[in-house]
């Protein structure tokens, strides 16, 4: 059963401003990854954070968990035009060896 | 970074056939690769949990018999959609993870199959 459900569904901004979308999930974790997906590929991996860190920087990513909300948000700054695709949020449950469950993702459209 | 390899990244076919598709892990070796289904615009669908030398784990609704999985390999597992049909058109994505990571840790992905039955 889908397991994160990220908002918004759709996001579009000016290159330069910052990017922020927002992943809630039901159940508790083990940790909670962002993945990218251009249109018609695959995945690429982003970043994980894992239910005892609280926020995490990879460049000019920025992600933050809040396990007491079930909540994650991922924050792009300086946004390129080359940042333009979908953005998914997929947890992994504390209930043994189950798979990723990806959420719904968010279309993100950075306009040069 | 790891590298999954996934072939063809476009089949069309007719009613009625079967088709193929392939992933590899070019740079490590995967005992687990996952198999997922997404709609145009929609998130990842978990189809089935491949593991080398064993029988592929299946979600609930996701046919076997339709949706033969081999992994015969760490290397390799492919995805067989047999007498496909227009409703089986889809985009497919592989994804792996490393034998030394826990499972379902950092996942790499196959660039996908989009697959049109006509």
């Amino acid at each position: 059963s889908q397991q994160g459900e990220e908002d918004p569904q759709a996001l579009s901004i000016q290159e330069g401003e910052n990017a922020t979308m927002n992943c809630s999930y039901k159940t508790s974790i083990n940790n909670l990854q962002w993945y990218r997906q251009n249109s018609g590929r695959g995945l690429v991996h982003l970043i994980l954070i894992r239910s005892n860190e609280r926020e995490k920087h990879s460049g000019r990513l920025r992600v933050t968990l809040d396990t007491s909300k079930k909540s994650s948000s991922l924050l792009i700054t300086a946004s390129r035009a080359a940042d333009t695709a979908s953005y998914f949020c997929a947890t992994v449950s504390n209930s043994g060896n189950t798979p990723l469950v990806f959420g719904k993702g968010t279309r993100l459209s950075v306009i040069a | 970074g790891a590298v999954v390899s996934q072939h063809p990244s476009r089949v069309i076919c007719k009613s009625g056939t079967s088709v193929k598709i392939e992933c590899r892990s070019l740079d490590f070796q995967a005992t687990t690769m996952f198999w997922y289904r997404q709609f145009p615009k929609q998130s990842l669908m978990l189809m089935a949990t491949s593991n080398e030398g064993s029988k592929a784990t299946y979600e609930q609704g996701v046919e076997k018999d339709k949706f033969l999985i081999n992994h015969a390999s760490l290397t390799l597992s492919t995805l067989t959609v047999t007498s496909a049909h227009p409703e089986d058109s889809s985009f497919y994505i592989c994804s792996a993870s490393r034998v030394r990571t826990r499972t379902n840790e950092k996942l790499f992905f196959g660039s996908g199959t989009q697959l049109s039955v006509l």
